[in-house]
């Protein structure tokens, strides 16, 4: 069995602040961690992926994530916001047994202010 | 970019009458996923697809809901009768076995049922 939770629904920065999204998962096998971003009324974006090499992952758009077994967890960071990144970040994981689904988190909206 | 492609983009419809989603995956995945995302569940898996097989439709309504891969250009999923209650954005996924590079996801179909 696999879960997701996202420790935060909403996340407000100014811009030019760094972005920090929290991401605990649960998993059974050896995961596979991913982090989405949706912009509204868009579909979803990968930013990044993490699949048993460096625990240090960089996406695009500037945002790295890092996997931290001992603390199950996978946050998404960004030194800079920019206002194009306001949106709603989904993590998600999948184990590594060759039958598994995405199961995603219940997402973090991320609000930038000027 | 390859993508993954979903008509219609959107769709209006009565309670009642038949709605049908097709996906075309990218060529060369052998992975498909049908999510639906509404503000209440978030997304929600609906059907799981390797190498045009069912693997897990466990989250499909099935008395109303059915989703097949006639080949490995599309996947289909349909709704008869459709209900108000089934309307969200309905996203489809591609990717390869293992999940380690990812997946990719179109543009959703947003069906509202009236």
């Amino acid at each position: 069995a696999q879960s997701v939770t996202q420790l935060d629904s909403h996340v407000s920065v100014s811009e030019g602040t760094p972005v920090l999204l929290r991401c605990n998962y649960s998993s059974s096998y050896s995961p596979s961690l991913f982090w989405y971003v949706q912009h509204p009324n868009k579909g979803l974006q990968l930013l990044l992926k993490y699949t048993s090499a460096a625990t240090l992952v960089k996406g695009i758009n500037g945002f790295e994530a890092e996997f931290k077994k001992s603390e199950t967890s996978f946050h998404l960071t960004k030194p800079s916001a920019h206002m194009s990144d306001a949106a709603e970040y989904f993590c998600v994981v999948s184990d590594a047994s060759g039958y598994s689904t995405l199961t995603f988190g219940k997402g973090t909206m991320l609000l930038v202010s000027p | 970019d390859a993508r993954v492609t979903q008509t219609p983009r959107d769709k209006v419809t009565e309670m009642g009458q038949e709605v049908t989603m097709r996906c075309q995956p990218i060529l060369g995945h052998n992975t498909v996923f049908w999510y639906r995302q509404t503000m209440m569940q978030g997304l929600e898996l609906l059907a799981y697809f390797r190498n045009r097989a069912p693997l897990d439709d466990s989250g499909m309504p099935k008395d109303r809901f059915s989703a097949e891969m006639p080949d490995a250009t599309l996947a289909t999923l349909k709704i008869q009768p459709s209900e108000p209650r089934d309307s969200a954005v309905y996203f489809c996924a591609s990717g390869l076995e293992g999940a380690s590079m990812g997946y990719t996801f179109g543009s959703g179909t947003r069906l509202t049922v009236v």
